[in-house]
């Protein structure tokens, strides 16, 4: 089945410490976006991929960085995690175009900093 | 900041009828009204949107008033797998990408 795949579920970091999360998607979908999402609160658009095209949330920290090398693959770089940063990330993708309204969403990578 | 009401919580016997309100007053007339819930522990799932007309899927029932300025959605006939927080969301969906702004939406319980 077409899905979206995050790696790993679940990552334990230390506080400054570099991490990267991973997407992978069998979908072929031309947008890609990453949410945040802390405990008990809604997801939080931090930023998307439309093609090649990066688009930053406004108020989307600097620590937060991502890359797209090619349709099927998303990062999502936390460069100096601290202890606020712990959440779970969830990554989704949507195909433009008229008739185009469904976000798929992946199962979230939970990250936890020490 | 979300553009919708819900109610924080609801409760419905399994087997019943769901009818999660949401009002979006604020509605502008290019903006659709979507709906997402999310399973504990699980990345959100789509259910169904609209504009102007009810629309019906496999999932669920969608009923837009006629002003747009609120809906309803139905799930009618409620299993245990549908507890979860239901999101309602308003947002314009053209050509492009959209963001969804998720609010808080509505826990819903279904009881046994």
């Amino acid at each position: 089945d077409a899905m979206v795949i995050q790696n790993p579920r679940y990552q334990v970091t230390q506080f400054g410490k570099p991490v990267t999360l991973s997407c992978s998607q069998t979908l072929n979908h031309n947008v890609m976006y990453w949410y945040q999402q802390k405990s008990s609160q809604a997801p939080k658009l931090l930023f998307h991929y439309y093609d090649k095209d990066f688009n930053n949330e406004a108020d989307t920290p600097d620590n937060f960085q991502s890359r797209r090398p090619n349709t099927s693959f998303c990062f999502l770089d936390i460069r100096s995690p601290g202890l606020g940063d712990a959440a779970m990330y969830l990554c989704a993708t949507s195909k433009s175009g008229l008739g185009s309204y469904e976000q798929y969403f992946g199962p979230g990578t939970r990250l936890t900093v020490t | 900041d979300a553009k919708t009401t819900q109610p924080t919580s609801m409760d419905c016997a399994e087997g019943r009828a769901a009818n999660l309100p949401c009002n979006h007053s604020t509605i502008s007339g290019n903006e659709y009204v979507y709906w997402y819930r999310q399973i504990h522990s699980q990345g959100p799932q789509y259910i169904i949107h609209g504009l102007k007309n009810n629309e019906t899927n496999e999932m669920a029932s969608l009923i837009i008033t006629e002003d747009r300025k609120s809906s309803t959605l139905i799930l009618p006939h409620a299993t245990l797998r549908d507890t979860a927080v239901y999101y309602c969301i308003v947002n314009y969906s053209g050509a492009g990408s959209y963001q969804l702004t998720f609010g808080k939406g509505t826990k819903l319980s279904v009881i046994p």
